[in-house]
């Protein structure tokens, strides 16, 4: 079983739609991050948590410690917002080094 | 542009050669990490260093090796290649050898024939 698991693996919106991706983790972390890679493969560092809420233009960014999950939304989606959306973690203790999820695909529809 | 540079973009070899990748942390920054992405393994944590020292390792193989140069550059060393190394190779770089954000470069794509 992956320590990192994210739901869909695979989204398609249409432009303006609110968009929930959703990450699940089994072991104890110390942070967890979400980045942004576009088709071209750069990778973008969009969050980093460790608790509550993080806001960023339309993206918004939370974490639950308790439950071991983590939420990204994006709201009034646009086509450039197609991308894969990572999940990533720290584990526990002060290591920097990432564990990362499969990743999410989205597509936004004009 | 994160100010994280690799080169070179793009390598295509042979198995069982060797090929050098170079990454460039942004100014500033400390700490160095190697990561692989494969379409079956995903993206993987390989090693970490810190101010020219190795702070961490991960899934690396024995045949990869890297260090950190007194400027600070980074240099990810393949050797006897096979095609299952065919990936792409990023380096991240951050200020603090901990917790923080890391700022990715654009990557090494190598194709192993």
């Amino acid at each position: 079983k992956n320590e990192v698991e994210q739901s869909p693996q695979n989204l398609t919106a249409q432009e303006g739609e609110f968009i929930t991706i959703n990450c699940s983790y089994s072991v104890g972390i110390s942070a967890l991050h979400w980045l942004q890679q576009h088709p071209g493969g750069g990778i973008v560092s969009l969050f980093m948590l460790s608790s509550g809420k993080k806001k960023h233009g339309r993206l918004i960014a939370t974490i639950n410690i308790q439950e071991k999950h983590s939420s990204l939304h994006i709201t009034a989606s646009h086509p450039r917002d197609s991308a894969v959306y990572i999940c990533a973690l720290n584990y526990g203790g002060s290591q920097g080094n990432l564990i990362f999820g499969k990743g999410t695909k989205l597509s936004v529809k004009p | 542009d994160s100010g994280v540079t690799q080169t070179p973009k793009h390598l295509i070899t042979a198995t069982g050669q060797r090929v050098t990748l170079r990454c460039s942390p942004r100014s500033g920054d400390l700490s160095v990490y190697w990561y692989q992405q494969s379409l079956d393994q995903g993206l993987q944590f390989l090693i970490h260093y810190y101010n020219g020292e190795e702070r961490a390792k991960g899934n690396i193989l024995e045949r990869f090796s890297a260090q950190q140069f007194p400027d600070l550059h980074s240099e990810l060393n393949l050797s006897s290649l096979e095609l299952g190394d065919s990936a792409l190779y990023f380096c991240a770089s951050s200020v603090s050898s901990g917790i923080d954000t890391q700022y990715f470069g654009p990557g090494t794509r190598l194709t192993v024939l």
